[in-house]
C-alpha cells in the first residue's frame, strides 16, 4: 500500500524558508511513470496546488508561487522536497505531498494517494 | 488559469437523498476532472476521475458526469459518512486548479 508522510518544521519566521519533505513508501519513486506533488490548504479555505515532480528531476510549478517554491527529489531516499522562501503570513496552511497519477493515453491524471498533511505556521 | 467554479457552496441534505454538485470549468478541459472528498482534519480523498471513472474502493451510490465544461457529482443516496466538503479539480493543463468546495451538511 503507497503511503506518503510530510515532516518538517510547524513553525516558519516571517521571510525565511519553509521545508518539508515527503517520504514515500510502497511505491518506487525512482520506476514510477507519475508525478509527486505538493498541494496546500489554508486554514478554513480550499486547496492549491504547489508543484510536482517526476523523478527525472522535471518540474512544474503553479505560476503563482513559481518564483518562490523549488520542488527535488532524492530516489536513494525515496523522498521529494518543497522549498518555499520569503514566506508570509499568507502561506500558513497545511501543506500535503501526494501522487500525481500520470495515465499515459488517458483522463486520467488526479491525485490519488496523499500523505496526511502538516501544519505549517508563518510567524514571528 | 483554467477557473473551476462549483454550486452551491453549501446544502444542506438528509440520510437517504440525492444529491448533486455541479463544476463549471472556464473553458473545455474535455474529461480531464476529477472528484475529491474531504472530511475535517483529514486529507482529499479521491472518488472520481476522468470525469466519470469511480476511483477503487469508492462506494457505487457515488457517480460523475459531463465533458467540456459543466460536471456533475451526483451521490445516489446520501449515507452518514458521506458528510463532508467536496471539490473538483481540473488536470487538463497546468496549473492544476480546483473548486472552491461544497460543503454537504446535515439537514
Amino acid at each position: 500500500q503507497l503511503q506518503l508522510q510530510e515532516s518538517g518544521p510547524g513553525l516558519v519566521k516571517p521571510s525565511e524558508t519553509l521545508s518539508l519533505i515527503c517520504t514515500v513508501s510502497g511505491d518506487s519513486i525512482s520506476s514510477s511513470i507519475h508525478y509527486w506533488g505538493w498541494i496546500r490548504q489554508p486554514p478554513g479555505k480550499g486547496l492549491e496546488w504547489i508543484g510536482s515532480i517526476h523523478h527525472s528531476g522535471s518540474t512544474y510549478y503553479n505560476p503563482s508561487l513559481k518564483s518562490r517554491v523549488t520542488i527535488s527529489v532524492d530516489t536513494s531516499k525515496s523522498q521529494f522536497s518543497l522549498k518555499l522562501n520569503s514566506v508570509t503570513a499568507a502561506d500558513t496552511a497545511l501543506y500535503y505531498c501526494a501522487r500525481d497519477y500520470y495515465g499515459s493515453g488517458t483522463y486520467y491524471q488526479a491525485f490519488d494517494y496523499w500523505g496526511q498533511g502538516t501544519l505549517v505556521t508563518v510567524s514571528s | 488559469d483554467i477557473q473551476m467554479t462549483q454550486s452551491p457552496s453549501s446544502l444542506s441534505a438528509s440520510v437517504g437523498d440525492r444529491v448533486t454538485i455541479t463544476c463549471r470549468a472556464s473553458q473545455s478541459i474535455s474529461r480531464y476532472l476529477n472528484w475529491y472528498q474531504q472530511k475535517p482534519g483529514k486529507a482529499p480523498k479521491l472518488l472520481i476521475y476522468a470525469a466519470s471513472s469511480l476511483q477503487s474502493g469508492v462506494p457505487s451510490r457515488f457517480s460523475g458526469s459531463g465533458s467540456g465544461t459543466d460536471f456533475t457529482l451526483t451521490i445516489s443516496s446520501l449515507q452518514p459518512e458521506d458528510f463532508a466538503t467536496y471539490y473538483c479539480q481540473q488536470s487538463y493543463s497546468p496549473p492544476r486548479t480546483f473548486g472552491q468546495g461544497t460543503k454537504v451538511e446535515i439537514k
